[in-house]
């Protein structure tokens, strides 16, 4: 089945800790992208990638980090640094010219 | 101002009914919208897009761009329980290699029996 998916569905972890979320696309897709949803916010853009080795930060990229060292693969790690890092986090991929993107079924993390 | 608003709802509507849910963007040079569909706990889907001004139709579904007002409206027919979603509207500024949209808040809707 092609897709994206994103692991673990449900993270928890302490206030001061990192913690890296997994996305995983087997579409082909060139681009990839990290949003993060709170209640009564929509989605934000974290970062996205246009190609391997190559991430531009969004809209909220404070206390994030990526890597894209394979064309499947975007993870984001969410550092100390992030002071709300509590939220559902969405991977999406899209084709380089087409402007769908196709979203995973999210991770949602809690800082305790 | 946001670039994209959306009235949060919730929506409540009965089987059957037409539903209208609209955003407005505050950039008259935007050019791509785009409507997604969200169901509780999973990720986005794609429902319509369209490009600048005019309708779009597909199904049950008719999506519209207002640019003299920079108004977006997404029009469901014969609404069902499965439509029971939050519906998120995005306007698209395309790179060229990447797709950056940027959201509303999202309105949920409620379709009773």
């Amino acid at each position: 089945d092609g897709g994206i998916t994103q692991s673990p569905k449900y993270l928890f972890r302490k206030e001061g800790q990192n913690v890296t979320l997994s996305c995983e696309q087997n579409l082909n897709h060139d681009a990839m992208y990290w949003y993060r949803q709170d209640p009564g916010q929509g989605l934000r853009l974290i970062y996205y990638s246009q190609i391997v080795n190559d991430f531009q930060k969004g809209d909220i990229a404070e206390g994030y980090s990526v890597s894209r060292e394979k064309k499947e693969s975007f993870p984001l790690t969410v550092t100390s640094a992030q002071k709300n890092p509590t939220a559902f986090y969405l991977c999406a991929s899209s084709w380089g010219l087409d402007n769908e993107q196709f979203f995973g079924p999210g991770t949602r993390l809690t800082v305790l | 101002q946001k670039e994209v608003e959306q009235d949060p709802g919730p929506l409540s509507v009965p089987e059957g009914a037409i539903v209208s849910l609209n955003c407005t963007y505050s950039n008259s040079a935007f050019q791509y919208f785009m409507w997604y569909r969200q169901y509780s706990r999973k990720g986005p889907e794609l429902l319509m897009y369209t490009y600048s001004s005019g309708n779009k139709e597909d199904g049950r579904f008719t999506a519209q761009v207002d640019k003299s007002s920079k108004y977006i409206s997404l029009f469901i027919r014969d609404s069902q329980p499965s439509d029971s979603a939050t519906y998120l509207c995005a306007r698209d500024e395309n790179t060229g290699t990447a797709s950056k949209l940027t959201f509303g808040t999202g309105t949920r809707l409620q379709v009773t029996l």
